[in-house]
């Protein structure tokens, strides 16, 4: 089974509407981080936001939340107001287990954002 | 602006040749990642190291692939002999470790082998 799961190949959005891109995880693990980074034409990964599994609260950064839910093994980005230079690709990524920093990633979501 | 920088930027070898790829983490961070980025495997973990130690090299091809960090501001990542498969990006990331610590990125290697 895929540890993470990134399940839409492409998304479009309009300036500066909210955009919500998918990620399912698979772990027994009650211990695990989930991650999301940018990655635009450039190339370079960019990090964007973080949770961990016994976080309370929901994380955010900026105009990137992340609606992760427990019980679903789901952790969803969440753009709002989005803008032109939003469009890349977008990775989640899980670290699992607390004796590990080894990320594993997902296939990626190409976001489009036009105006 | 602290940055992991990574040389060379781009590497067109032909099969059979040695490649060796350099990156410097950011000052100060002991966790250094070596990822490889394809269009059908995506992003895979090869190597990661920890204080210049080994701690998990199960994603790399033991035969033909080597990852070393001679000092604490250089990592290498070396093929021999390199073959057509082996084209990707090779991305080096640094961090410091432990719940919660995002890793940085280098600007990656495109390596292309002929």
């Amino acid at each position: 089974a895929q540890k993470i799961t990134q399940t839409q190949p492409g998304m479009f959005v309009q300036e500066k509407e909210a955009v919500t891109l998918d990620c399912t995880y698979d772990t027994s693990d009650p211990s695990y981080g989930l991650f999301w980074y940018k990655q635009p034409s450039s190339g370079e990964m960019i990090f964007l936001i973080y949770q961990g599994s016994y976080d309370q609260q929901n994380a955010t950064e900026g105009r990137y939340s992340l609606n992760f839910q427990k019980a679903r093994k789901s952790a969803n980005l969440v753009i709002s107001a989005s803008q032109l230079g939003d469009s890349a690709m977008y990775f989640c990524a899980m670290r699992e287990g607390v004796n590990t920093d080894k990320l594993i990633f997902g296939t990626g979501t190409r976001l489009q954002v036009f105006p | 602006d602290a940055r992991v920088t990574q040389t060379p930027r781009d590497k067109v070898t032909e099969m059979g040749q040695e490649v060796t790829m350099r990156c410097q983490p950011i000052l100060g961070h002991n966790t250094v990642f070596w990822y490889r980025q394809t269009m059908m495997q995506g992003l895979e973990l090869l190597a990661y190291f920890r204080n210049r130690a080994p701690l998990d090299d199960s994603g790399m091809p033991k035969d033909r692939f080597s990852a070393e960090m001679p000092d604490a501001t250089l990592a290498t990542l070396k093929i021999q002999p390199s073959e057509p498969r082996d084209s990707a990006v090779y991305f080096c990331a640094s961090g410091l470790g432990g719940r919660g610590n995002e890793q940085f990125f280098g600007p990656g290697t495109r390596l292309t082998v002929l």
